[in-house]
């Protein structure tokens, strides 16, 4: 039990779909992040929500739109998504914005294939 | 350009035996994390170190943050396979937390 839930845990989409990832926290936390993993390559930041509010992005192409409904929820919003776009998507959660130390509580992550 | 330097980026081991994984910078964090994620699974936070010269031992794993602030190292005595997994270092600075690229470890029974 993570505390941050993630779905799917699996997606394959070709580049024409449009998609949805969802992630849940149940931990009571402020901030919301989204990250992309891609291999041998360093964790990505995307977007930071805190409370609700977009508090960064990160130079994202616009075929990536988040959305952040309540403290509890975030989405990633796929659209017209490229062939290197297909990494694994993690979301994560902290009491605090990560300046203030603030550990990150992570989900497991949607696989993403676009072919 | 890389702002977090891990080495080495793969480690196969056997069972029992000792390693060092080392997370460089030249900049100067107000704190450095480690986390672990295993296979199929999202990252999870090992330790926090905030003090220069911080040493933190959580079992078999000992952490310690540089004098400057600038670099860490992860120590494991007695390597299990259950120690399997991408280790990741992550350093505070302005606001924002930043990822190394991962030591994958490997260790054989």
């Amino acid at each position: 039990e993570t505390g941050v839930t993630q779905t799917p845990r699996h997606l394959v989409m070709g580049m024409t779909n449009k998609k949805s990832l969802k992630c849940e926290q149940h931990l009571g936390h402020n901030a919301m992040y989204w990250y992309k993993q891609s291999a041998k390559k360093p964790l990505e930041l995307m977007f930071v929500y805190s409370l609700e509010e977009r508090v960064e992005n990160n130079s994202v192409p616009s075929r990536f739109s988040p959305e952040c409904p309540n403290s509890s929820h975030l989405f990633l919003h796929l659209h017209t998504l490229q062939p290197e776009d297909s990494a694994l998507y993690l979301c994560a959660s902290s009491h605090r914005l990560t300046g203030m130390a603030s550990p990150l509580h992570f989900g497991n992550g949607t696989r993403l294939t676009v072919t | 350009t890389q702002l977090l330097e891990q080495s080495p980026q793969f480690l196969s081991i056997q069972e029992g035996e000792n390693l060092t994984v080392y997370c460089n910078s030249s900049s100067v964090f107000s704190s450095l994390q480690w986390y672990r994620q295993e296979p199929g699974e999202g990252p999870v936070l090992l330790v926090t170190v905030v003090t220069g010269g911080e040493v933190k031992k959580l079992k078999r794993l000992t952490f310690q943050f540089g004098d400057a602030r600038k670099d860490s190292s992860l120590h494991i005595t007695a390597a299990q396979p259950g120690d399997t997994g991408l280790y990741l270092c992550a350093g505070a600075k302005g606001g924002k937390l930043i990822f190394g690229q991962g030591t994958e470890l490997s260790v054989k029974p």
